[in-house]
Formats: C-alpha cells, structure tokens, sequence
C-alpha cells in the first residue's frame, strides 16, 4: 500500500489478556518505529527497528512489551497480560534509513494506529 | 540522549493572530529537527524539517521554524492564525547519525477563536 497500515484500528481486551498490534510499513522503508500515544503524555518512544541492526528497545515500559519485525517489514508488538494503564493509542511509523548524516527521507510516516482498549 | 521540551500544553489565539509554538531540544550531536501536526481524528503528518542548510525552514500551510543553535531551540511561527490550524502540534529530535528514534515532545494543543 501507499501508506503504513495499522491492525486492528480498535481493540477491545480484558485485563489479563494477551494482544497483538500489527504494522505493515512502507514498502522500502528500512526503519520502523513503534509509539504509544496517551491523553496528556504526548508520543512516547516504545521501540525502534534499523535494518538488520538490533533494534532501540530503551522505551519499552515494561517486559510485557515486546515486539519483532519479521523480514525486515511487516511489524507486530505484543503486550501480555495486558493492564488498564496499557489502554493508549498505539502508533507505527516507518522512514527510510538515514547514513552518515545524509539526509535521506528522514522524516517519518506514520499509520492512523490502534486504539487499545483494556477493560 | 536526544530530548524535546514543547513549553506549553495549550495556546490559546484568536483568528489573524501571530502562532508562536515553543520547541526546545537536548542532543549531544547535531540534530534533526522536526515539527508534525495532528488534526482532530486524524494521525500525524508532518509540518516540516530541519536537517542541514538554511536554519529557516519553511513548511505546509504557511508555517515556518527556525532552528537557533545557541539557544537549542525550534520554535514554530505562523504569521496569521486560521481557524482550520486548530490541532496539537508535536516537536521532535533525532540526531544525525544512523540508526536513532525520533523522540517527540508532549505536544502542544492550539485552539483558534473567532
């Protein structure tokens, strides 16, 4: 597609459960990035994937979170035994890769998101 | 580590009036400098870009930043508000080496009176 892809746009999920938010990138783009948006928190950094590099996983808030990029594309971040405070809107974005202080579309396109819901 | 501090959580303008959005930034290296923008039910796109050149630079819908070294700072300016420029605005950082995450401030809500 044109744009980066989020699914599911709303998820619903009892406290407790597992969840699995899914991104698929722009074709070509090499880093992608995982955000959680809250009311009054801004876009906080969750997880970001370079190529073939290990991925920045400092803004991971706890080891509930978790996330892979399988092929170097599509994206999945998963959160175990999910809690209230985990209810956010989940944003993924992806650029191309930036080299050596090249400027080489380093900005970032993001996806509409998942709104998650933890009851 | 890079850091984005956006002053104020809320301004307030009326139709016509100067925008001014405040973006400061911490990094240890020279930074890429970006401001995106949230319309209501909407996601994020961006507003524009510094990255090297010009310290002005010029974004959509008549918005431009500058990029002051000596302060750290990227302010965001529209000479003339709009009521469709309602939406919350978020700053953000990289550095210009390979293989950082952009890191974005709090955001800055900007509501536009009649």
């Amino acid at each position: 597609g044109a744009g980066v892809s989020q699914s599911p746009s709303n998820k619903v999920t009892e406290k407790g459960k597992d969840v699995e938010l899914r991104c698929d990138p722009i074709s070509g783009h090499t880093a992608l990035y995982w955000y959680r948006q809250s009311l009054g928190q801004g876009l906080e950094f969750l997880i970001y994937f370079q190529g073939n590099s290990a991925p920045d996983k400092s803004g991971l808030p706890s080891d509930r979170f978790s996330a892979e990029r399988t092929g170097g594309s599509v994206s999945t971040l998963t959160i175990q035994r999910t809690q209230q405070e985990d209810s956010a809107v989940y944003l993924c974005a992806s650029s191309l890769y930036h080299s050596g202080g090249l400027s080489v579309g380093t900005e970032a396109f993001f996806g509409q998101g998942t709104r998650l819901t933890v009851v | 580590a890079q850091s984005v501090t956006q002053l104020g959580s809320h301004v307030s303008v009326s139709e016509g009036a100067l925008v001014l959005l405040r973006c400061n930034y911490s990094s240890s290296v020279p930074p890429y400098l970006f401001w995106y923008v949230q319309y209501p039910n909407q996601g994020l796109q961006l507003l524009l870009k510094y990255t090297t050149g010009a310290t002005l630079v010029k974004g959509i819908n008549g918005f431009e930043a500058e990029f002051k070294k000596s302060e750290t700072s990227f302010h965001l300016t529209k000479p003339s508000a709009h009521m469709s420029d309602a939406a919350e605005y978020f700053c953000a950082v990289s550095d210009n080496q390979a293989g950082t995450a952009l890191i974005f401030g709090k955001g800055t809500t900007l509501s536009v009176s009649s």
